[in-house]
């Protein structure tokens, strides 16, 4: 168990709607990180948060958001959602112990879009 | 973030030894080498990582070269759970993980 928990496991919706996926990091990790793999793609990095706020944007489409709240959990936001967002969707957490620390990731949403 | 170059597939007997190889030439001094593995689809799981020095941790070895251009993942006594696919990742501090197609590492009875 790596400590980052995610929420829902599983996300089935429709095309058009729009979701929201959850992250608590481990406890005191400051930076969150989003990663989304889809079939025909690798892990492809999303976003990145570091004790509130936005530090690296990766491939994120403008249909997705994300933040970082006090409390250091995050949300994923997905909106006007596409048969190509089904993906699985990890979310990582890294403590600030030291440069080389490394990130430590959930175990995912599985969201399918139909 | 340097770029790595892995094999595609291994395969290992269960029981002996699994290295797997990886190609870090164009590392940067400040760059750590990291090893995650993904088992079925599961969150991406830590083993082990380095800068310039070998380590070694309860699941894994991790051999790096003294140039720092290539790094060898051992996993001692390999069993079917280690069936996975495996990445090698260079990261320079604050930057978030790259990852590429990894290696396929098969073990079998």
């Amino acid at each position: 168990d790596s400590g980052v928990t995610q929420t829902p496991k599983h996300l089935i919706t429709a095309t058009g709607q729009r979701v929201t996926l959850r992250c608590s990091p481990r406890s005191g990790d400051l930076s969150v990180y989003w990663y989304q793999q889809s079939l025909d793609q690798g892990l492809q990095f999303l976003i990145q948060y570091y004790n509130g706020e936005e530090r690296a944007k990766g491939n994120i489409l403008e249909r997705f958001s994300a933040q970082q709240f006090p409390d250091l959990h995050s949300e994923l936001n997905l909106s006007s959602l596409e048969l190509g967002d089904s993906a699985l969707y990890f979310c990582a957490s890294r403590p600030d112990r030291g440069p080389g620390s490394p990130l430590h990731f959930g175990n995912g949403t599985r969201l399918t879009v139909t | 973030d340097a770029k790595t170059t892995q094999p595609t597939s291994m395969d290992c007997a269960e029981g002996r030894a699994a290295n797997l190889p990886c190609n870090h030439s164009t590392i940067s001094g400040n760059e750590y080498v990291y090893w995650y593995r993904q088992i079925h689809s599961q969150g991406p799981q830590y083993i082990i990582h380095g800068l310039k020095n070998n380590e070694t941790n309860e699941m894994a070895s991790l051999i790096i070269t003294e140039d720092r251009k290539s790094s060898t993942l051992i996993l001692p006594h390999a069993t079917l759970r280690d069936t996975a696919v495996y990445y090698c990742i260079v990261r320079g501090y604050g930057n978030k993980l790259v990852f590429g197609a990894g290696t396929i590492l098969r073990v079998k009875s």
